[in-house]
């Protein structure tokens, strides 16, 4: 029962150079999420996917780019680094709001340095 | 612009002792306020759910209340234990989540 799975788990990277963060769910869940997590301050939103084919900017979307390859997987793709970017990337997905139910799952995280 | 803040930032407690968390959100139009544990290096893990139209929930020794009117939500834990030890944020739920910088907590042994 993996949940919420993130690939790499740690990476550094130099000015200038592109990544892509892997995100993949078994839960069928429909809608999935992108936040960064920086010292002192809440999970803020970068991009999200409602549904398969849908994807939308939050807060924080400059400087990303995502991909909903299908319902399991999404990607979070920065395609020319800089040091602001240094944070720690979480993926998250959704299922539903039943009281009682844990509406969001969260992966590991990503902890991403950039030179 | 919907916020989140959350009081205290930190908070260091002995073993045993009763404490709350505070949340305060400007959304007046949530749909439910979630709390989240952290603990260091990892994910979130969601502790209770709120749903707007609920006052409170309950799991074990946590209960999570809301107050929508004065946008605030209140975390407390019961006979707290160094297993406690860890970060909690809140987050509510308009059309995404907005998460609170959360409170650090250390219950000492």
């Amino acid at each position: 029962n993996a949940g919420v799975t993130q690939t790499p788990k740690f990476q550094v990277l130099k000015t200038g150079q592109s990544m892509t963060l892997q995100c993949a769910q078994d839960m069928n869940h429909n809608s999935m999420y992108w936040y960064r997590q920086d010292p002192g301050m809440g999970l803020r939103l970068i991009y999200y996917s409602a549904s398969e084919g849908t994807t939308d900017k939050g807060e924080v979307p400059n400087g990303y780019n995502v991909s909903r390859l299908n319902k399991r997987e999404f990607s979070l793709r920065l395609e020319s680094a800089a040091p602001s970017q240094t944070s720690v990337y979480f993926c998250a997905s959704l299922s539903s709001f039943r009281p009682g139910n844990q509406p969001q799952h969260f992966g590991d995280g990503t902890r991403l340095s950039i030179l | 612009k919907q916020e989140v803040t959350q009081i205290p930032a930190a908070l260091s407690v002995p073993e045993g002792e009763n404490l709350v968390l505070n949340c305060s959100f400007t959304d007046s139009a949530i749909y439910n306020l979630q709390w989240f544990r952290q603990d260091p290096g990892k994910g979130l893990t969601s502790l209770l759910l709120i749903q707007s139209s609920q006052r409170e929930q309950t799991s074990g020794r946590l209960n999570a209340s809301l107050d929508k009117s004065s946008g605030r939500s209140t975390l407390y834990i019961a006979a707290s234990q160094p297993g406690d030890s860890a970060t909690y944020l809140c987050a509510e739920y308009g059309q995404n989540f907005v998460f609170g910088p959360g409170t650090r907590l250390s219950v000492l042994p």
